[in-house]
C-alpha cells in the first residue's frame, strides 16, 4: 500500500475535465513537502508534468494544472485529448520513511 | 538535448550481482542530483536511491540498503548502480532520473529504463 494514496483509474470524454486526486498526511504533503505530478506510458520515460505542487515545466501545455490543500494534492487536465491516456503518478518525500513516496498511480482512460 | 541512457540489465540468479549504468548528456552532470527508480512488472513506480550532485551523499529506500551502492563518476558523466544479493523482488525497470536544482526538486528528465529480471 502506498504512501501516498491515488484512485486506480479515471476516465473522461474527450473535451472534458479530470481531476487526479493525491491523498497523503501530516508526515509528507501536510508537512510542506512539495508534490511533483508525472505521466507515464508503460515502456517509455516517465515525464514531469508539475513540478512543487503547481509548475508547469517549459514545454507541458496548460490544460495540465497542479493543486494542494492540507494533506492532499490534485492534477487536473482540461480538454482531454487521446493522447493523455496514460497513468499518471503523485509524488513527495515522506519524513517519516525519510525517502522520497510515489503514490500507487492513477491510469486515465480517454473514452 | 538532455539524454539519459541506462545500460546493463539482464537476467540473474537469485543471490547474484549487476551494475547498471546511466550515461549522461546535455548538461552539467556534476550539478545534478541524479536518481534510480523502477517499476515492478504491472506495478507503479518505485523511488530506490539517490545521490547528491558531488556524490558525498546517497540515500535508499529500506529494502535495498546493505545491498545496492549508487555512485558517479562526473568525469564520464555516468551515474551507476551496483546491485548485489539480488532477489525476484528486485525484478523490474530501472530508470536513471535528472533531479531538478534544488533540494527535493523534481525529476526532470528519465532515461527509458533497462530491464532487470532475478529469475532461477
Amino acid at each position: 500500500q502506498s504512501v501516498l494514496t491515488q484512485p486506480p483509474s479515471v476516465s473522461g470524454a474527450p473535451g472534458q475535465r479530470v481531476t487526479i486526486s493525491c491523498s497523503g498526511s501530516s508526515s509528507n504533503i501536510g508537512a510542506g513537502y512539495h508534490v511533483h505530478w508525472y505521466q507515464h506510458l508503460p515502456g517509455t520515460a516517465p515525464k514531469l508534468l508539475i513540478s512543487s505542487n503547481s509548475n508547469r515545466p517549459s514545454g507541458v501545455p496548460d490544460r495540465f494544472s497542479g493543486s494542494q490543500s492540507g494533506t492532499s494534492a490534485s492534477l487536473a487536465i482540461t480538454g482531454l485529448q487521446a493522447e493523455d491516456e496514460a497513468d499518471y503518478y503523485c509524488q513527495s518525500y515522506d519524513s517519516s520513511l525519510t525517502r522520497r513516496v510515489f503514490g500507487g498511480g492513477t491510469k486515465l482512460t480517454v473514452l | 538535448q538532455v539524454q539519459l541512457v541506462e545500460s546493463g540489465g539482464g537476467v540473474v540468479q537469485p543471490g547474484g550481482s549487476l551494475r547498471l549504468s546511466c550515461a549522461a548528456s546535455g548538461f552539467p552532470f556534476s550539478t545534478h542530483a541524479m536518481h534510480w527508480v523502477r517499476q515492478a512488472p504491472g506495478k507503479g513506480l518505485e523511488w530506490v536511491a539517490v545521490i547528491s550532485s558531488d556524490g558525498s551523499n546517497k540515500y535508499y529506500r529500506d529494502a535495498v540498503k546493505g545491498r545496492f551502492t549508487i555512485s558517479r563518476d562526473n568525469s564520464k558523466n555516468t551515474l551507476y548502480v551496483q546491485m548485489n544479493s539480488l532477489t525476484t523482488e528486485d525484478t523490474a525497470v530501472y530508470y536513471c532520473a535528472r533531479q531538478l536544482v534544488g533540494t527535493l526538486s523534481g525529476l526532470d528528465y528519465w532515461g527509458q529504463g533497462t530491464l532487470v529480471t532475478v529469475s532461477s
